[in-house]
């Protein structure tokens, strides 16, 4: 019952590295989305996936890259890492056929930029 | 404008006693459900509740239950009988565009800030 799965749980950077976040879900779901949760900002859409092969933008996408390898894989690449982009990241997924589908989350990555 | 405001940062509960937290939306779509999750301390995301803009009733799920003010555009939490392990930070959501069903922006949701809920001893 692994459901939405990320790597790594925790990561140091320092300013101008590159890393890329890594999640997979194994419950078959079509949508896919990655979000950053700041302190005192509720989580806060960076990208999302409809479905294999497509990308769209979402509340903040600035810093940011994603590719959805497959079905299963949703991976999210910071290029030139910032402190601005110290949070903690969520992925989810979601079964998309039904309006009333809850979004189902990973347990997220700790990111810290120095 | 927020679509989503939680007005209490912050809330404190005496063990077994119930408590509501308070989320209110702003939306023009006349369909539209609102979810809330739980984030305990630990860090994941648990997914509590759901409730449609044209479901007739409440809904409710074990110790929980929404108090849904269609009106008022109000979506508020109740949590019947708290217990320690309700402490956690408490998120509604808003998901608009429901009746288009599919994947895609429709899918989003939008968060509130959260609300920290302590439960007393």
């Amino acid at each position: 019952n692994a459901g939405v799965t990320q790597t790594p749980k925790f990561q140091v950077l320092k300013t101008g590295q590159s890393m890329t976040l890594q999640c997979a879900q194994d419950m078959n779901h079509n949508s896919m989305y990655w979000y950053r949760q700041d302190p005192g900002m509720g989580l806060r859409l960076i990208y999302y996936s409809a479905s294999e092969g497509t990308t769209d933008k979402g509340e903040v996408p600035n810093g940011y890259n994603v590719s959805r390898l497959n079905k299963r894989e949703f991976s999210l690449r910071l290029e030139s890492a910032a402190p601005s982009q110290t949070s903690v990241y969520f992925c989810a997924s979601r079964f998309d056929r039904f309006g009333n589908q809850p979004q189902h989350f990973g347990d997220g990555t700790r990111l810290s930029i120095l | 404008a927020q679509k989503i405001t939680q007005t209490q940062p912050g809330m404190f509960v005496q063990e077994k006693e119930a408590v509501t937290l308070d989320c209110t939306y702003d939306t023009s779509d006349p369909s539209y459900g609102l979810f809330w999750y739980k984030q305990p301390s630990s860090g994941e995301m648990i997914f509590l509740i759901y409730q449609g803009s044209y479901d007739q009733q409440n809904a409710t799920e074990g110790r929980y239950s929404l108090n849904f003010q269609k009106a008022r555009k109000s979506a508020n939490l109740v949590i019947s009988a708290s217990q320690l392990g309700d402490s956690a930070m408490y998120f509604c959501a808003m998901r608009e565009g429901l009746t288009l069903n599919y994947g895609g922006s429709q899918g989003n949701l939008i968060f509130g800030k959260g609300t920290k809920l302590s439960v007393k001893p």
